[in-house]
């Protein structure tokens, strides 16, 4: 696609329920990075996936969360047993080629409240 | 974890004038990126300038990066309604491809 597409754009669920959040990077792009952005805050880091190489899930902030890409493209990022505090924006980004400078292109984000 | 750290937190100017904004970071980098958001939005990348450079022009988009004091300075001159947005720094440090970012800085243009 033209650019970086997540879905759904606005999740709402209740505390213990799971909930996927979908990812589609821009086609060609072999590394994905999924981010989670609280209100008014800056961008953390969850996970990176590069090519075939294993994920870095140096990010994940519990166990809680999960992520995966298949054939390497699409991705989805899954949280179990939602909290209150995992309400936030969660931001999917993709880039071609790092010797281009590592150049991050995002996709609208999805709003999560959990309830 | 966030290296990159702006300042300021909030800005408010008026239409036609520059604005100003800072990031510090803590360790050594490849590159430190600038990115937009809008309300609501992902993140627009707007410049890039890597560790050799010390100034970098994109239209109304000033960067510089200073080294030595760990520091980088986006500005926008005579700014537009359509400016107003977050602004984030982001700092390429390692060899894994990870960005870090700051916290943002908001710009309001005023008409």
């Amino acid at each position: 696609g033209a650019g970086v597409s997540q879905s759904p754009s606005n999740k709402v669920t209740e505390k213990g329920k799971d909930v996927e959040l979908r990812c589609d990077p821009i086609s060609g792009h072999t590394a994905l990075y999924w981010y989670r952005q609280s209100l008014g805050q800056g961008l953390e880091f969850l996970i990176y996936f590069q090519g075939n190489s294993a994920p870095d899930k140096s990010g994940l902030p519990s166990d809680r969360f999960s992520a995966e890409r298949t054939g390497g493209s699409v991705s989805t990022l899954t949280i179990q047993r939602t909290q209150q505090e995992d309400s936030a924006v969660y931001l999917c980004a993709s880039t071609g080629t790092p010797t281009g400078g590592n150049i991050q292109y995002f996709g609208a984000g999805t709003r999560l409240s959990v309830l | 974890s966030q290296q990159g750290e702006e300042d300021p937190q909030a800005l408010s100017i008026q239409e036609g004038e520059n604005a100003t904004m800072n990031c510090s970071y803590k360790t050594s980098i490849n590159n430190l990126q600038w990115y937009r958001q809008n309300s609501g939005r992902g993140l627009v990348h707007l410049i890039l300038i890597r560790s050799n450079e010390r100034e970098k022009h994109s239209g109304r988009l000033r960067v510089t990066l200073d080294t030595s004091k760990k520091s980088s300075s986006l500005l926008i001159t005579a700014s537009r309604a359509a400016d107003t947005a977050s602004y984030f720094c982001a700092t390429d440090a390692s060899r894994d491809y990870k960005l870090s970012f700051g916290a943002g800085t908001t710009v309001t243009v005023r008409a």
